[in-house]
Order: C-alpha cells, then structure tokens, then sequence
C-alpha cells in the first residue's frame, strides 16, 4: 500500500527553535491530518485541514494544505520538550466505499538538551 | 468517559500460538481500523470494518483475522500463519463519512 513520503525523517533541535516538516504525495488528497505520537502510545490528532491553501493553527503548531492538493506542511514555533514525539501526516481521499487513511512514514522530534 | 480501549497493553506469546487482541469504542463510531507499526516506521492498515458485520482487508491482511459482530468492539487475532507478528497494534475509529480518525493507546505483541 502507499505512504506519503514525509521529511525530515528525523530532526535534532534546541529548546526553543522553529520546527517545519512537510509531506508529499504522488495523488492528490481532500483532507490532511497531522498526528503526533508519544513513544508506546497511539497517534493524537493534532490538525486537520480540509480545503487546498488552508492555513490552520494550533496553539504554536501551524499547518498548511498545498495548494496542488499534494502537500502538507506542518511547523512548530518555539518548541518545548514536550513537543518530543513522532509527527505523521496522514492524507485522505474520499472513495464511496473506501474510506481509508494513508500515512506518512512519520518525523521523529528529538530535543536536544 | 468516551474512547477507544485496547487491552492488554503488553502482551507475550510463544510461537505458533494464536492470540486475539482486544479494541473497544463507546464513541458510537461506525468504521472501526487495525493499524500494525514496526519499531521507527509508519503504520500499516491490515484490517477495517465500515459497519457491523462487514470488513475489508487492508494492506497486510495476511495472517491476521477479524470480526465485527458489535458496533463497539473489533477484535483482531493474529494467528499462527502471521510470519513476523512482534509489533505495535493500534485499533482507530471514525465516525461514519468522516475522515479523522481517533486511535486507542495501543497493544505492543512480543511473540518468543
């Protein structure tokens, strides 16, 4: 099955620091949605974007939907220890009958003390 | 309080055995997902139910088998004919059309 291709596949940050990751795909997706995963725990819905060139903002997390339906973008300013994790996009088309999700292969956050 | 509960959290099993790892939901969601991840990858979609009674195989069905008797619950067992089971498993729910999906905490299966 497909994944999105996602980058950077891991970053190593400051406290403190802005951090932009994105996600790519060959088809073209209605909605994005990015999650963000704690080790040992399932993903948590962080954004969800549901039209091309929407710009949304969670607290310090901002997420965009490319404007070619085939990208996303997802930035964190400012970022905290807390922010530690794994990030994963996640694209859905909408096929009368199948209604799944495909995910990227996710953005492994460290902090660097 | 409403959510998605897997249990156990942690589970041990020899070789060849079969084991059913359990998913409940009290969202009231109609489609039900069990999703397999591998130690620093993505996850992979091996089974879904979009109403009671009827599921489809994702893309890793192979050695896995589910039912959907109850809108709550989706139960996967992995059977003996799964080659590499030790995994992470996560069961996610959706509420009908919709595309966002909420995920349970998940079941990390170690098969010695």
């Amino acid at each position: 099955g497909q994944q999105l291709n996602q980058s950077p596949q891991s970053m190593f940050i400051q406290e403190g620091e802005d951090v932009s990751m994105n996600c790519t795909s060959s088809s073209i997706f209605n909605t994005w949605l990015w999650y963000k995963q704690d080790p040992g725990e399932g993903p948590v819905l962080l954004i969800a974007l549901y039209k091309a060139g929407e710009l949304t903002s969670n607290g310090r997390l901002t997420a965009q939907f490319g404007i070619t339906r085939k990208d996303s973008f997802l930035n964190i300013s400012a970022s905290i220890p807390s922010d530690v994790g794994i990030y994963f996009c996640a694209g859905f088309r909408s096929n009368f009958g199948n209604e799944k999700l495909t995910f990227g292969t996710g953005t492994r956050l460290t902090i660097i003390p | 309080d409403g959510g998605i509960t897997q249990s156990p959290k942690y589970l041990f099993r020899k070789e060849g055995q079969n084991v059913t790892l359990s998913c409940e939901q009290n969202l009231n969601h109609d489609a039900m997902y069990w999703y397999r991840q591998d130690p620093g990858q993505g996850l992979r979609l091996i089974y879904y139910s979009q109403i009671v009674n009827d599921f489809q195989k994702g893309d890793i069905a192979e050695g896995y088998s589910v039912s959907r008797e109850k809108k709550e619950s989706f139960p996967l067992t992995v059977t003996s004919a799964q080659k590499n089971p030790t995994a992470f498993y996560l069961c996610a729910s959706k509420q009908g059309r919709g595309d966002t999906q909420y995920f349970g905490p998940g079941t990390r299966l170690t098969v010695l």
